[in-house]
């Protein structure tokens, strides 16, 4: 157990719909990473937050968004879902802006 | 930006063999390499990790090294066992920069064969 904890485990909706995915850091965990993984694209990097405050942005699209609230749990919004956004979102923290990630189980998301 | 190439994209082993793993990244400026293990069902985990201050790391049966030089970096597992079947991922970092993000390769699925 990594000590980071995701919500929802699985998540099936329709195109067009909106999600949103929960994570809790490690206790202590300034810092928070969106991953997305797909069979096609493995890992790829979303956005990073450390203490609240946007720190990086990878290959994130204007539909989804983030952000880190002050007790440091983070939320990935997805909206005007389409089939190819069906993937594992992975939450991952870490002490400081670098260093170390510890990953949670993730979360699935079926598009249908 | 960044970006990792990882081979092979799978790999078949028999148990007690030993099993490489090789990675090239393009950015000069990164300085930390961790591999990452990712079993079915579950959230990649690190396994070994390297700075750019030293060629080798060792830990039981794993071993990393890195060339900075060539920019790449290798993953190296002896007496390969059942439970090292997972996939695996390489990744590249710069500590210390504005961006501390990792950037994967795209993973390699190794399978132990008993």
């Amino acid at each position: 157990d990594s000590g980071v904890t995701q919500t929802p485990k699985h998540l099936i909706t329709a195109t067009g719909q909106r999600v949103t995915l929960r994570c809790s850091p490690r206790s202590g965990d300034l810092s928070v990473y969106w991953y997305q993984q797909s069979l096609d694209q493995g890992l790829q990097f979303l956005i990073h937050y450390y203490n609240g405050e946007e720190r990086a942005k990878g290959n994130i699209l204007e539909r989804f968004s983030a952000q880190q609230f002050p007790d440091l749990h983070s939320e990935l919004n997805l909206s005007s879902l389409e089939l190819g956004d069906s993937a594992l979102y992975f939450c991952a923290s870490s002490v400081s802006v670098t260093g170390e990630l510890f990953f949670g189980e993730g979360s699935r998301l079926t598009v249908l | 930006g960044e970006n990792v190439e990882q081979h092979p994209s799978t790999l078949s082993v028999q148990e007690g063999d030993s099993a490489v793993i090789k990675c090239t990244y393009s950015d000069s400026a990164s300085n930390y390499f961790p591999w990452y293990k990712q079993e079915l069902g579950k959230g990649p985990q690190l396994i070994i990790d390297i700075r750019s201050n030293v060629g080798e790391k060792k830990d039981q049966r794993i071993a990393v090294t890195l060339n900075k030089t060539a920019k790449h970096f290798s993953l190296h597992i002896t007496e390969t066992q059942p439970e090292d079947s997972a996939v695996y991922f390489c990744a590249a970092s710069i500590e210390g920069g504005s961006q501390g993000n990792l950037i994967f390769g795209k993973g390699t699925k190794l399978s132990v064969k008993p």
